[in-house]
């Protein structure tokens, strides 16, 4: 089954305590985006990568890191997690250009 | 700045259609996607326009006027099911490809 995975789905965590959430697709997808989803705001682009070893920033950056080390998987790592940090995280995939996204089931994460 | 608006929630009864707009102002554009996204759920896609026109869908139709910057989302036959937030996504051109994404438009169906 065509699938994006991302674990885990619920995390609650405490300031300055790094952390990372993995994703993995099984669809041989190039492209890769990690978003966060406040009330209000909608998705906001984290980072994507075109491919392996190709990473770029989106709309908010910042506080986070990705890296792309097999085509599989785009881990999202927190160094040091703050309370303005606490929100819905979805990965998603694609192949290139991005066209139909497919998404992961999503991480919800509180630091406190 | 790059920017898309979408309204903030509609209401629509059982059985009627409703017309769900998107306005975008982005630095260059090579595409627009709506995905329906469910309370607590992933995302799912829904349509892709690149071209200006209608693309019809079964139930689901987008239509796209690069020229004005707009787009809709036109939803027939609403079934309850369909009460689920809307997004907007624009792809910018450039080699990026950078997605930029409305707000959302939270559907309200009532019987």
């Amino acid at each position: 089954e065509a699938q994006v995975t991302q674990n885990p789905r619920y995390l609650i965590t405490v300031t300055g305590k790094k952390l990372t959430v993995t994703c993995s697709q099984n669809m041989n997808h190039e492209y890769m985006s990690w978003y966060r989803q406040d009330p209000g705001l909608g998705l906001r682009q984290i980072y994507y990568s075109m491919n392996v070893e190709v990473t770029d920033k989106g709309d908010v950056p910042e506080g986070y890191k990705v890296s792309r080390k097999e085509k599989r998987n785009f881990p999202l790592i927190l160094e040091s997690p703050s309370p303005n940090q606490t929100s819905l995280y979805f990965c998603a995939s694609s192949s290139i250009p991005p066209y139909e996204q497919y998404f992961g089931p999503g991480t919800r994460l509180t630091v406190t | 700045g790059q920017n898309i608006d979408q309204p903030t929630e509609m209401t629509a009864t059982e059985g009627a259609i409703v017309q769900i707009n998107c306005t975008y102002q982005t630095s260059g554009f090579n595409g627009l996607f709506w995905y329906q996204q469910h309370a607590g759920e992933a995302p799912t896609f829904l349509s892709y326009n690149v071209l200006d026109g209608l693309e019809e869908k079964g139930r689901f139709s987008s239509f796209l006027s690069r020229s004005k910057g707009y787009s809709y989302l036109l939803l027939k036959e609403l079934q309850m099911k369909d009460s689920a937030s809307y997004l907007c996504a624009v792809r910018v051109s450039g080699s990026n490809y950078q997605l930029i994404w409305g707000a959302g438009t939270k559907l309200i169906i009532k019987p």
